[in-house]
């Protein structure tokens, strides 16, 4: 079993919509989780980190559910920068740096 | 003022070739990495060092050899290409934290073809 596990997608939607990805992970140390976006051809760069009591950044909100071991990422208002790849994160609960990346959930904002 | 910078951006080589690949941060940050980003996009971990000792080493072909001569640098050797080693190459850089692991900064990639 993958450590992270996300809907590869595509999701295709209008501008201004409300969309919603999530992603589960299989070890239950996991301490750290991050949500990355990947647009083509390019490096991924950190979009936001989870934390355990959720957190916003502007559009973007994160969730995190131990009990179920998922994270979401939910994005309001979408713009068509919006569209790329978003890829989950996670560790297996040491600190030792290694970080397991989901194959990732693609997004295109259509006009 | 490029954070984690690798050369070269493109590397276009014949199987058997030798070939390196450079990267430095400037973020001061302790640790350094190497990902590999296959055709199906899946990034996963090769190597990782700490303050310039190797701390994970992934099953990786012995034919790939980082080498770390500062915390600022950490280079990727590769030996004898295949066709297989064709992929996008990550250097990434995190800082020291406590309780938990910190975010990767990646350098912009290195897009490897071997024909």
């Amino acid at each position: 079993r993958k450590e992270v596990e996300q809907d590869p997608g595509p999701f295709n939607v209008p501008e201004g919509a409300t969309v919603a990805f999530n992603c589960t992970y299989s070890n239950s140390a996991s301490q750290s989780f991050f949500w990355y976006r990947q647009d083509c051809r390019k490096e991924p760069k950190l979009l936001m980190s989870v934390y355990s009591s959720g957190n916003e950044d502007g559009r973007f909100t994160a969730q995190l559910n131990r009990a179920s071991q998922y994270i979401s990422l939910l994005i309001r208002d979408s713009k068509l920068s919006d569209s790329a790849t978003y890829l989950c994160v996670t560790d297996r609960g040491s600190t030792l740096g290694r970080l397991y990346f989901g194959r990732g959930t693609q997004l295109t904002v259509w006009p | 003022d490029t954070a984690v910078s690798q050369t070269p951006k493109y590397l276009v080589t014949q199987m058997g070739n030798d070939k390196s690949i450079k990267c430095e941060q400037n973020l001061g940050h302790d640790t350094m990495y190497w990902y590999k980003q296959d055709s199906k996009k899946f990034l996963k971990i090769m190597f990782s060092y700490n303050n310039k000792e190797l701390i994970i080493n992934e099953t990786v072909p012995n034919r790939f050899s980082p080498k770390s001569p500062d915390k600022a640098h950490l280079n990727l050797h590769i030996n004898s290409l295949e066709l297989g080693d064709s992929a996008v190459y990550f250097c990434a850089s995190s800082r020291k934290s406590v309780g938990g692991n910190s975010p990767l900064h990646f350098g912009n990639g290195t897009r490897l073809t071997v024909t």
